[in-house]
């Protein structure tokens, strides 16, 4: 079954740093998210994007945060500057372009984000 | 203000029998409801989709019910097995009719063999 994979599984970084995410959506789906877990709390959504333009963002999505799809394959979470606070697991998600809405979301096992 | 709420304890159950996990919301509308399995570490797998006017939804051993008056869902897995042991995940739309989903916290269940 084809799944949404994630890059990189772990990433440290210095407060103040740039991150990237990385992830490969499902291949025909063409509706992608970011969500986020804070350690213990509830999965958060950050991001939706749709026909390369973001469809909707959370309050958490600030300035700080971009995403991009680069080429066919790839979509991207960057935090330009990390806090402490922005430590947290992050999920890639995509879902079936046949359904516009109410479609299940098909997540990626995450990248751990620790900023230190 | 907006909520969903899951049962912070964790359900121990003996192997075999039914569990029975609930969400409650409060100042939503959502146009449909959907249930999440998560293990430690791992992303949300996709379970169930009940929509608004869908009472009751079944896959296999998972059985969901949709009260839109009492605003709850009730998720249901029969005969559980060890297997099944894992946090489950109640996700809504707060935007009817979008895939924004809001997330509860999570029900942990622990099937005892």
């Amino acid at each position: 079954e084809p799944e949404v994979t994630q890059t990189p599984s772990h990433q440290v970084t210095q407060m103040g740093q740039e991150v990237i995410l990385r992830c490969v959506p499902i291949s025909n789906h063409l509706y992608f998210y970011w969500y986020r877990q804070i350690l213990g709390q509830k999965v958060e959504f950050l991001v939706s994007f749709y026909n390369n333009e973001i469809s909707e963002k959370s309050e958490i999505f600030d300035d700080q945060f971009s995403v991009e799809r680069p080429d066919g394959s790839n979509f991207t979470l960057k935090i330009r500057s990390t806090k402490l606070e922005d430590s947290a697991m992050y999920f890639c998600a995509s879902s079936d372009p046949a359904q516009i809405t109410d479609s299940p979301l098909h997540f990626g096992n995450g990248t751990r984000l620790t900023v230190t | 203000s907006q909520k969903i709420e899951q049962n912070s304890e964790a359900l121990n159950i003996q192997e075999g029998k039914t569990a029975t996990l609930t969400c409650n919301y409060t100042n939503y509308s959502p146009a449909y409801l959907q249930w999440y399995r998560q293990d430690p570490g791992r992303g949300p797998v996709f379970l169930l989709l009940i929509r608004e006017n869908e009472k009751e939804k079944r896959k296999e051993r998972l059985k969901v019910t949709f009260d839109t008056t009492l605003k709850q869902s009730l998720f249901h897995i029969t005969a559980s097995q060890p297997a099944d042991s894992a946090t489950y995940l109640c996700a809504l739309d707060p935007y009817y009719g979008n895939n924004r989903l809001a997330f509860g916290k999570g029900n942990q269940v622990v099937v005892i063999p």
